[in-house]
């Protein structure tokens, strides 16, 4: 099946400690999402790729890094994660920006830092 | 700015119809999407609605008026899976999706 895979499920890391998210879709999509969410409040969009045109959100953080190697893969690289940092962090991806096209989403990582 | 509203939590017994609405103020509209997501899951996508007028699916209706910049989200026969937060979501004039809070919706036997 078609789908988009997240992992680590769960991840644990050190305040200031790098750490990097992993998504990969087998859908063939163009665009790629990252989302912020905290419990209870909606998704935050971080940075978002079409194609290979990457899009930083204004309000995102510099401790927010973004790679998209290929149309598969993309990377989420928090470089000093601070205690603040702790939600789920969804990758999700659509054919294309405009119109009906939802986005799907993976199943998520969860990051704590102790 | 933009703004999506939503009532936080709403309460339900199994069997029955619930209507969860959502208002929305954006700079332009490029339609509107309804999500659920199950607590500690991501969200699934339920419906998308463009036009004004009502789409059916199943058991699950959403409602869009773009003239009152509004819209909701109907469950029939509720069932105790249909437990979770719904979120609205609309496209704004840069097909950027501007996301709600959620509503969570708790069914009771």
């Amino acid at each position: 099946d078609a789908m988009v895979i997240q992992n680590p499920r769960y991840q644990v890391t050190q305040f200031g400690k790098p750490v990097t998210l992993s998504c990969s879709q087998t859908l063939n999509h163009n665009v790629m999402y990252w989302y912020q969410q905290k419990s209870s409040q909606a998704p935050k969009l971080l940075f978002h790729y079409y194609d290979k045109d990457f899009n930083n959100e204004a309000d995102t953080p510099d401790n927010f890094q973004s790679r998209r190697p290929n149309t598969s893969f993309c990377f989420l690289d928090i470089r000093s994660p601070g205690l603040g940092d702790a939600a789920m962090y969804l990758c999700a991806t659509s054919r294309d920006r405009s119109g009906s096209g939802e986005q799907y989403f993976g199943p998520g990582t969860r990051l704590t830092v102790t | 700015g933009q703004n999506i509203d939503q009532p936080t939590e709403m309460t339900a017994t199994e069997g029955a119809i619930v209507q969860i609405n959502c208002t929305y103020q954006t700079s332009g509209f490029n339609g509107l999407f309804w999500y659920q997501q199950h607590a500690g899951e991501a969200p699934t996508f339920l419906s998308y609605n463009v036009l004004d007028g009502l789409e059916e699916k199943g058991r699950f209706s959403s409602f869009l008026s773009r003239s009152k910049g509004y819209s909701y989200l109907l469950l029939k026969e509720l069932q105790m899976k249909d437990s979770a937060s719904y979120l609205c979501a609309v496209k704004d004039s840069n097909y950027q999706l501007i996301w709600g809070a959620g509503t969570k919706l708790i069914i009771k036997p």
